[in-house]
């Protein structure tokens, strides 16, 4: 019931872009992004609820395809800072909880 | 200042020890959750708790017992039935927990436990 995550590591330049996708298995109700840094605890990045529009933060958004039970992160020229692993969570209709499996990404100069 | 805070930040323990890992949050969050991370890979839910005195095993519970006796506390014990206890453990809590509502979990700096 993990939801699964893809890619699982991606490396990019400063100011390239970067998609992350999250899936499950499941119907969802809704899709929480985090971020963790190396050594440190997960932050809250955003939340998407069934039937709720396309979120963003900055230059980093994310959609909810509720039919397809994915959702997707998108980094847009993405800054040093961005590195950490992001991890989906996804809510579904049980109120049953699971964090994905993590995707670790890496931005150099 | 809010938050969660978790002790020790670092943690040794021998085989066949029993350890206890502290959580506390002045967030007045109902819910609180422990969670189990191991090198690459994604979090684990071990127990969660929605009310006082009430709680909940998560995917992973063999080996772990908590007590939820505070709002505010939610200690985990790692007991020595647990077989591979070496891992990061995290602590999290949120305002309720409840399906459906825009809840988000706040999590703790973390304990790493290693088993000497």
């Amino acid at each position: 019931q993990q939801p699964v995550q893809s890619p699982q590591a991606v490396i990019l330049r400063e100011g390239e872009d970067a998609v992350i996708n999250c899936s499950s298995s499941k119907a969802l109700y809704s899709v929480h992004w985090y971020r963790q840094k190396h050594g440190e605890a997960p932050v809250f990045l955003m939340i998407l609820l069934k039937g709720g529009e396309q979120k963003g933060h900055e230059k980093i958004s994310a959609s909810f395809n509720e039919k397809k039970q994915q959702s997707s992160l998108y980094l847009t020229a993405s800054q040093l800072s961005y590195s950490g692993t992001y991890f989906c969570g996804t809510e579904n209709a049980g109120n049953q909880f699971y964090f994905g499996t993590g995707t670790s990404l890496t931005v150099i100069p | 200042d809010g938050g969660i805070t978790q002790s020790p930040k670092y943690l040794f323990r021998k085989e066949g020890q029993n350890v206890t890992l502290s959580c506390e949050q002045n967030l007045n969050h109902d819910a609180m959750y422990w969670y189990r991370q191991d090198p690459g890979q994604g979090l684990r839910l071990i127990y969660y708790s929605q009310i006082v005195n009430d709680f909940q095993k998560g995917d992973i519970a063999e080996g772990y017992s908590v007590s939820r006796e505070k709002k505010e506390s939610f200690p985990l014990t790692v007991t020595s039935a647990q077989k591979n206890p070496t891992a990061f453990y995290l602590c999290a809590s949120s305002f309720n927990g409840l399906a459906g509502s825009t809840d988000t979990q706040y999590f703790g700096p973390g304990t790493r436990l290693t088993v000497l």
